[in-house]
């Protein structure tokens, strides 16, 4: 099993429409959850980070977390075309506390 | 956040030969992390270079092939040695905040031929 599992892609959603992008984890130690966003040839960007159960929301984004059932996701709404990206999870694992990235899902912003 | 700077931006390699690759930090910082990023592929974690000590390898990454140097808290170096098409990448370097969230450097975009 992966230690990071992303829902796969590639996410193509209209503009102004609602994108939902889906996490899951195996360490169940994990306390800190970390969304980036990666556009096309550059390195990847914090985003969002969430630490405790329930929403946190900043500006559009809003990201998700369910400790119970080891699911962060990240909530996109009003996407604009320039919310097209890949967007990658990573834990923040209990093991030297190094973060293990996801796949990514590639998201796409149709005008 | 910390700001890295890394260089090269990119490279064309012959193989055989090494490269080394530079992250400064404009904040002192314990431990710097390198990750490399196939094509299309997420990112792997090579080393964590903390000051004063040997490197950290991961699974399936040796010194002698990624010998890390980190003389100071603000610089690190890696060099990917006797290269081979297989090394084609990109290299980041990171450095993580203070709420545990990684900054990237720019990135090193390395073609071996």
């Amino acid at each position: 099993q992966k230690e990071v599992e992303q829902n796969s892609g590639p996410l193509s959603v209209p503009e102004g429409a609602i994108a939902s992008l889906n996490c899951t984890y195996s360490d169940r130690g994990s306390q800190s959850f970390f969304w980036y966003r990666q556009y096309s040839g550059k390195s990847p960007e914090l985003i969002m980070s969430i630490y405790s159960n329930g929403d946190k929301e900043d500006g559009r984004f809003t990201a998700q977390l369910n400790k119970a059932s080891q699911y962060v996701s990240l909530l996109i709404r009003d996407s604009q075309p320039s919310d097209s990206a890949t967007y990658l999870c990573a834990p923040r694992n209990t093991n030297a506390g190094k973060s293990t990235f996801g796949d990514g899902t590639t998201l796409t912003v149709k005008p | 956040s910390a700001v890295i700077s890394q260089k090269p931006s990119r490279d064309i390699c012959q193989r055989g030969t090494s490269l080394t690759i530079q992250c400064q930090v404009d904040s002192q910082v314990t431990m710097m992390f390198w990750y490399r990023q196939q094509p299309g592929q997420s990112l792997t974690l090579i080393a964590t270079a903390n000051q004063g000590s040997e490197a950290t390898y991961e699974s399936g990454f040796v010194i002698d092939k990624f010998p890390i140097s980190r003389p100071n808290l603000t610089f690190s170096t890696l060099t990917v040695s006797n290269m081979s098409p297989e090394d084609s990448s990109i290299y980041l370097c990171s450095v993580q905040g203070e709420d545990y969230g990684y900054t990237f450097g720019s990135g090193t975009r390395l073609t071996v031929v």
